[in-house]
């Protein structure tokens, strides 16, 4: 089944202690990106990546990093979280980089529920 | 820059009732416009799509037509079901630069409420 994995599904974490949010497509897809989903606020992008070693910066990547050593997986990456980065959290592919994301629809996974205590 | 403006929520409607979330976007260049649909729990889904102006982006009995002079994409349907009730997000993507094309822009999402 063509899905989006991201894992974990919640997470509870205190101030300071680094963490890791997995996600991984298996649809062959170039283009790979995060959100960030928040009351009122609607999705926000994080990061986005066009291909393999290529990253850059959404909206509002600051506290954020990403990599993307294969194509398969784009995980998300906290140095040292804080409280105002508790959210809900999204990752989604799309088939090409081409012509750009307009081109061929997002494939989100089913988020990542964060709290930063 | 580029900017999705949606109708606050929740709206609430009986089943069979027509629903209208209205959708306005600013934009530089000539943006494809989306809406995504999300169910309790999950992910967002593309619902429909327009690229350019004056398409009619249509699924699962939804509808949406793309106004350059209004700058808007308002989803329609003639007829909810209880299993309507989602969040709604209207998105837009502008491929005006090469810097853009990574970039989808959401709208804050619009709650309906669907009641039996």
């Amino acid at each position: 089944e063509a899905q989006v994995t991201q894992n974990p599904r919640y997470l509870i974490t205190v101030t300071g202690k680094k963490l890791t949010v997995t996600c991984s497509q298996n649809m062959n897809h170039e283009y790979m990106s995060w959100y960030r989903q928040d009351p009122g606020l609607g999705l926000r992008q994080i990061y986005y990546s066009m291909n393999v070693e290529v990253t850059d910066k959404g909206d509002v990547p600051e506290g954020y990093k990403v990599s993307r050593k294969e194509k398969r997986n784009f995980p998300l990456i906290l140095e040292s979280p804080s409280p105002n980065q508790t959210s809900l959290y999204f990752c989604a592919s799309s088939l090409g980089a081409t012509g750009g994301v307009h081109n061929s629809p997002l494939h989100f996974g089913n988020g990542t529920r964060l709290t930063v205590t | 820059g580029n900017s999705v403006t949606q109708m606050e929520g929740p709206v609430t409607l009986s089943e069979e009732a027509f629903l209208t979330i209205n959708c306005t976007y600013t934009a530089t260049g000539y943006p494809s416009l989306f809406w995504y649909v999300q169910y309790p729990g999950e992910g967002l889904q593309l619902l429909l799509k327009a690229t350019k102006a004056d398409d009619k982006g249509s699924n699962k009995g939804f509808e949406a037509t793309y106004r350059k002079e209004t700058t808007s994409f308002h989803l329609e349907k003639g007829s909810v079901q209880v299993s309507d009730s989602a969040v709604y997000f209207c998105a837009l993507s502008d491929i005006e630069t090469t810097d853009s094309w990574g970039k989808l822009q959401f709208g804050a999402g619009t709650q309906v409420v669907v009641t039996p």
